[in-house]
C-alpha cells in the first residue's frame, strides 16, 4: 500500500531553515509528482508546490518562490522540503501528498510535520 | 483570505441532506476540474471527491459532487454523525499556477 512517512517535528528560531522529508514507499516514487501543503493551526490548507521526482523540475506557489526548495533523492524514494529565512508565520504542519492517478487529486498524505518557529 | 469561497459552518440532522458551496473564478473552477478533501482534528486530510463527482474507492455514495460555471459543491445525504468534519474545496487556478483550496467548511450534525 501507497505509504508516505514524514520526518518529526522540528523547532526553529526566526531566520533559520528547515528541511523536512518524506519517505515514499508502496509505488514506483518516480512515477507521480509530491506535492506539498501547509496547514497553521485552525486554518485552512496552503498549497506550496509540487516536485517531479524524475525529472527533478519543481514548481512553486508564487507566495513561497524563492524562499522553499523542493528535491528529491530516487535512490532511497525520499522528497525533500526545505523552508528558508523562517518567521513565526511559517509555524504550521506540513504535509507531503500524491495524486491519485497523478494530476491534483492527492490521495495519499503523509500524517504531517510539525514546525515550530520561535525565538 | 481564500482564493476558493466556502461557508464556514453548515449543519444539519441525522438522515438530512447537507450541501457545502465553493465558489471561484473563470481561472479555477471555471477551467479546471474540482477535489473535496475531508479532515478530522489532528489527521491529515482525506480525498473525498474528485475530478468534481468521482469517488475514491471506500468512499460511499451519500457523498457525491457537482460543478456549475465557477461554482461547485458537494452534497452529503443521509448525515451521520461520523459525518463531523471540516470540508475544504480544491482545484487548480491557470492564472496562479497553482492549486488552491477553499477555507473549509466545519460540518455539525445536531
Amino acid at each position: 500500500q501507497v505509504q508516505l512517512v514524514q520526518s518529526g517535528a522540528e523547532v526553529k528560531k526566526p531566520g533559520a531553515s528547515v528541511k523536512v522529508s518524506c519517505k515514499a514507499s508502496g509505488y514506483t516514487f518516480t512515477s507521480y509528482d509530491i506535492n506539498w501543503v501547509r496547514q497553521a493551526t485552525g486554518q485552512g490548507l496552503e498549497w506550496m508546490g509540487w516536485m517531479n521526482p524524475n525529472s527533478g523540475n519543481a514548481g512553486y506557489a508564487q507566495k513561497f518562490q524563492g524562499r522553499v526548495t523542493m528535491t528529491g533523492n530516487t535512490s532511497i524514494s525520499t522528497a525533500y522540503m526545505e523552508v528558508s529565512s523562517l518567521t513565526s508565520e511559517d509555524t504550521a504542519v506540513y504535509y507531503c501528498a500524491r495524486g491519485l492517478y497523478g494530476g491534483n487529486s492527492l490521495a495519499y498524505w503523509g500524517r504531517g510535520t510539525l514546525v515550530t518557529v520561535s525565538s | 483570505q481564500s482564493v476558493l469561497t466556502q461557508p464556514p459552518s453548515a449543519s444539519g440532522t441525522p438522515g438530512q441532506r447537507v450541501t457545502i458551496s465553493c465558489s471561484g473564478s473563470y481561472s479555477n473552477i471555471g477551467s479546471n476540474s474540482v477535489n473535496w478533501y475531508r479532515q478530522l482534528p489532528g489527521t491529515a486530510p482525506k480525498l473525498l471527491i474528485y475530478v468534481v463527482n468521482q469517488r475514491p474507492s471506500g468512499v460511499p455514495d451519500r457523498f457525491s459532487g457537482s460543478k456549475s460555471g465557477t461554482s461547485a459543491s458537494l452534497a452529503i445525504s443521509g448525515l451521520q454523525s461520523d459525518d463531523e468534519a471540516k470540508y475544504f474545496c480544491a482545484t487548480w487556478d491557470d492564472s496562479l499556477k497553482g492549486m488552491v483550496f477553499g477555507g473549509g467548511t466545519t460540518v455539525t450534525v445536531l
